[in-house]
């Protein structure tokens, strides 16, 4: 594709229910990253793929949230039993290089909203 | 923490003036990235320096790097209200050494 797609952009769920959260990655691109943000501040890492190795999850703020990314392509974030504290946008990127050496490409991120 | 520091936090300046924003860190780096990112939108990417540049240039931007001062800077000349938007910097790895940490961003407002 010509960029990073989320989806879907927007997403309302009552407190206590799981969401899932997708993206597509720039064909090619080997790093994919998570990131969240909150109402005007900047961007707090969650999880980072690269290629086959193991997953950097040392963002991740509870054992409630979770991704995979399947195929080295599309990945999936999930959040069980949502808390209104998990209102936030959450922005994927990837890159073709990873650990910081090539710019990322951002996604225009999901908006996710529990109430 | 190593992540970067922009600043000022907002600025606020007429059409065709120039912008100049700053961002600090703490901890030796192998290259900078500067982003923009407009109101409910993703990042996009302005640019990269690497640790052994000074001054780059893209256009209207000009970012400088100072190894010695932990410091770097953007500068956007004859800004436009297209311009209004939030920057950050992006330097640090996180400890795993996998993602990029982001500053909490300079929000830019240009009036016409």
């Amino acid at each position: 594709g010509a960029g990073v797609s989320q989806s879907p952009s927007n997403k309302v769920t009552e407190k206590g229910k799981d969401v899932e959260l997708r993206c597509d990655p720039i064909s090619g691109h080997t790093a994919l990253y998570w990131y969240r943000q909150s109402l005007g501040q900047g961007l707090e890492f969650l999880i980072y793929f690269q290629g086959n190795s193991a997953p950097d999850k040392s963002g991740l703020p509870s054992d409630r949230f979770s991704a995979e990314r399947t195929g080295g392509s599309v990945s999936t974030l999930t959040i069980q039993r949502t808390q209104q504290e998990d209102s936030a946008v959450y922005l994927c990127a990837s890159s073709l290089l990873g650990q910081g050496a090539s710019p990322l490409h951002f996604g225009n991120g999901t908006r996710l909203t529990v109430t | 923490s190593q992540q970067g520091e922009e600043d000022p936090q907002a600025l606020s300046i007429q059409e065709g003036e120039n912008a100049t924003m700053n961002c600090s860190y703490k901890t030796s780096i192998n290259n900078l990235q500067w982003y923009r990112q407009n109101s409910g939108r993703g990042l996009v990417h302005l640019i990269l320096i690497r640790s052994n540049e000074r001054e780059k240039h893209s256009g209207r931007l000009r970012v400088t790097l100072d190894t010695s001062k932990k410091s770097s800077s953007l500068l956007i000349t004859a800004s436009r209200a297209a311009d209004t938007a939030s920057y950050f910097c992006a330097t640090d790895l996180n400890q795993a050494g996998t993602a990029l940490i982001f500053g909490k961003g300079t929000t830019l407002s240009v009036s016409s």
